[in-house]
């Protein structure tokens, strides 16, 4: 069974700070990564995808991804209080995404 | 405006009624997505459909519905055999393996 694991928390960090969410996957079918920010009754958007080994940055944030682990990564510089949230990893084979049971990130003012 | 419509936004179900969430998309994504989730927990597949007439049962398939008769729509029906349906619903397309959701569904039976 294909199982997506990350650390349920809760999370908090103050402002400012960097904030590292983890994610471990069982499948190594798995060939593309997803991170996805849900806010308290909304939906998931997409923040980040990864789909090859290394370090992918977009603003604030990095994914990270090692296959070889079976370990994604995502780090958010700088944090913000509007970045508390609850953040999905997923990944993905043959179009679907499984997805872990997310991480709640706090960030404190 | 593209997106993924998914209605009601709320929605309550009495014991042993059939209910339908509506999920419409125009993305002219080939692929779509019914997931549903409880408090604290993540997304779980429900039913997928990666091509018009034909659709794919997820991982809790047992006691729902689904249609795929045009590109655009993936109505999932909650049947009175689902015992314990109050979650918020989830409708995503895709064309890879991003998906991109609507606003959900949140059902409750009363």
């Amino acid at each position: 069974q294909k199982e997506v694991e990350q650390n349920s928390g809760p999370l908090s960090v103050p402002e400012g700070a960097i904030a590292s969410l983890n994610c471990t996957y069982s499948d190594r079918g798995s060939q593309s990564f997803f991170w996805y920010r849900q806010y308290s009754g909304k939906s998931p958007e997409l923040i980040m995808f990864i789909y090859s080994n290394g370090d992918k940055e977009d603003g604030r944030f990095t994914a990270q991804l090692n296959k070889a682990s079976q370990y994604v990564s995502l780090l958010i510089r700088d944090s913000q209080p509007s970045d508390s949230a609850t953040y999905l990893c997923a990944g993905g084979a043959a179009r679907q995404l499984t997805f872990g049971s997310g991480t709640q990130l706090t960030v404190l003012p | 405006d593209g997106g993924i419509t998914q209605s009601p936004k709320y929605l309550f179900r009495k014991e042993g009624q059939n209910v339908t969430l509506s999920c419409e998309q125009n993305l002219n994504h080939d692929a779509m997505y019914w997931y549903r989730q409880d408090p604290g927990q993540g997304l779980r597949l429900i039913y997928y459909s990666q091509i018009v007439n034909d659709f794919q049962k997820g991982d809790i398939a047992e006691g729902y519905s689904v249609s795929r008769e045009k590109k655009e729509s993936f109505p999932l029906t909650v049947t009175s055999a689902q015992k314990n349906p109050t979650a918020f619903y989830l409708c995503a397309s895709s064309i890879t393996e991003e998906a991109f959701f609507g606003q959900g569904t949140r059902l409750t039976v009363v």
